[in-house]
């Protein structure tokens, strides 16, 4: 089974610093990797994935981009955060089930509050 | 995109009754996947029922699936405290996963 690490856990930024977020994967080799970000009462709404090293497809324009420089490394950063930048971020990681069917797993999340 | 629905968006109960939930979606779709997230953490993977399925059971888990109305189930039955979480249902639309808003479910002994 696959486990995902994410860190930091908690991060409080001013409006304007940059961000980095780190998502590392064991378990699994060339899986395709998923930002997920969940604002407070809200669903999951997909930002990036990616199916290979140095391949990224972004889902929604803003100002945050995504970076996978290790097969098992997904990191997701920005150079100026906005105040809408807040929330829960999720890394996932795909594998395939017994069934034949793609399902994820999760890191525990890093909480972002921009100031 | 969002492509899940749940309803409705909170439930309280006791300890002991059943739970359901309802996900609708929008476009034809080859599985349907419930997660369960508790709160402050990441989402765990429940069950999958693929669109040829109409019931699937796993514990006190059911989900039931029709896809002329493009609607799913969660029940979960003698609920327990620990039952208390966020419910989610997903929809594969490779390469990703599209989550609904999800539905809080509260269960107090």
């Amino acid at each position: 089974s696959q486990t995902i690490h994410q860190w930091p856990a908690t991060l409080v930024q001013p409006v304007g610093s940059p961000l980095s977020l780190e998502c590392t994967v064991e378990g699994t080799s060339n899986p395709n990797l998923y930002w997920y970000r969940q604002a407070a009462g809200r669903g999951l709404q997909l930002l990036f994935y990616s199916v290979g090293i140095g391949q990224i497809s972004s889902e929604v324009p803003q100002n945050l981009s995504a970076s996978r420089p290790q097969d098992r490394q997904f990191i997701l950063s920005s150079k100026k955060l906005l105040l809408s930048d807040s929330g829960f971020y999720l890394c996932a990681a795909q594998y395939i089930s017994n069934s034949g069917a793609n399902v994820l797993t999760f890191g525990a999340g890093s909480r972002l509050t921009v100031l | 995109s969002q492509q899940g629905e749940e309803d409705p968006q909170a439930l309280s109960i006791q300890e002991g009754e059943n739970a359901t939930m309802n996900c609708s979606y929008k476009t034809s779709i080859n599985n349907l996947q419930w997660y369960r997230q508790n709160s402050g953490r990441g989402l765990v993977h429940l069950i999958l029922i693929r669109s040829n399925e109409r019931e699937k059971h796993s514990g006190r888990l059911r989900v039931t699936l029709d896809t002329s109305k493009k609607s799913s189930s969660l029940l979960i039955t003698a609920s327990r405290a620990a039952d208390t979480a966020s419910y989610f249902c997903a929809t594969d639309e490779e390469p990703a996963l599209i989550f609904g808003k999800g539905t809080t479910l509260s269960v107090s002994s």
